[in-house]
């Protein structure tokens, strides 16, 4: 059974705080993403790693810095923490492969930013 | 512009009855659509998956089904229970590339 797990379910900080948050999965996927999820916008990709200290841009990727030094590990790193990143991150993890047949969530991280 | 629409939004059902929910994409070239279900304050769980080739996939009181060219799927509820109540999302994804489109999801409600 595949097992994705993030760092904390809930976080709290101030702006312009650094915040990390960590994924790691056991199932030695390849692939590892970072999602945001808000109320009336879904899942919005903000980079995903298809292998160690590889990475790329998602659609929202302003803000944010990620890091891969393990493959069973993928960090989302906010800098400078700012109140439009409150939201709830969700981590995921896939087979290799161009087309993603399956993706494993997490069970996210609700950030609040005051 | 590659999209997934969902529909309803939101829906309230009583414990039960049977409901379906709607996906419209125009994600191209298409590769496979999956069903997840997300609990509050959970990551989501795949439902089902299917590829061009596939029209209906069941998974338990779950079917979904596909039609490739008209690019609609729908997920039908049979006998709702609680437990039902979560947030239903369509995710379509293309032929190459690794990009997955999300659509924004319908929220179920069932009621006793």
């Amino acid at each position: 059974d595949v097992k994705v797990t993030q760092s904390s379910r809930y976080l709290v900080k101030r702006t312009g705080e650094k915040v990390f948050l960590e994924c790691v999965q056991d199932m030695d996927h390849e692939n590892m993403f970072w999602y945001r999820q808000d109320p009336g916008l879904g899942l919005r990709l903000i980079y995903f790693s298809y292998d160690v200290k590889m990475k790329e841009k998602g659609d929202i990727p302003e803000g944010y810095s990620v890091s891969r030094e393990k493959k069973e590990r993928f960090s989302l790193i906010l800098e400078s923490a700012s109140t439009n990143q409150t939201s709830m991150y969700l981590c995921a993890s896939s087979p290799p492969g161009r087309v993603i047949y399956e993706q494993y969530f997490g069970p996210g991280t609700r950030l609040t930013v005051t | 512009k590659n999209q997934v629409e969902q529909s309803p939004q939101s829906l309230i059902i009583l414990e039960g009855k049977n409901c379906t929910l709607q996906c419209n994409y125009t994600v191209s070239p298409f590769s496979n659509l999956r069903w997840y279900k997300q609990d509050t304050g959970r990551g989501p769980v795949s439902l089902t998956i299917m590829t061009f080739s596939e029209n209906t996939k069941s998974n338990g009181r779950y079917t979904a089904t596909l039609d490739a060219d008209t690019k609609q799927s729908s997920l039908h509820i049979t006998a709702s229970q609680l437990s039902d109540s979560a947030s239903y999302i369509c995710v379509v994804s293309k032929a190459a590339g690794n990009k997955l489109t999300f659509g924004g999801g319908t929220r179920v409600l069932v009621k006793p």
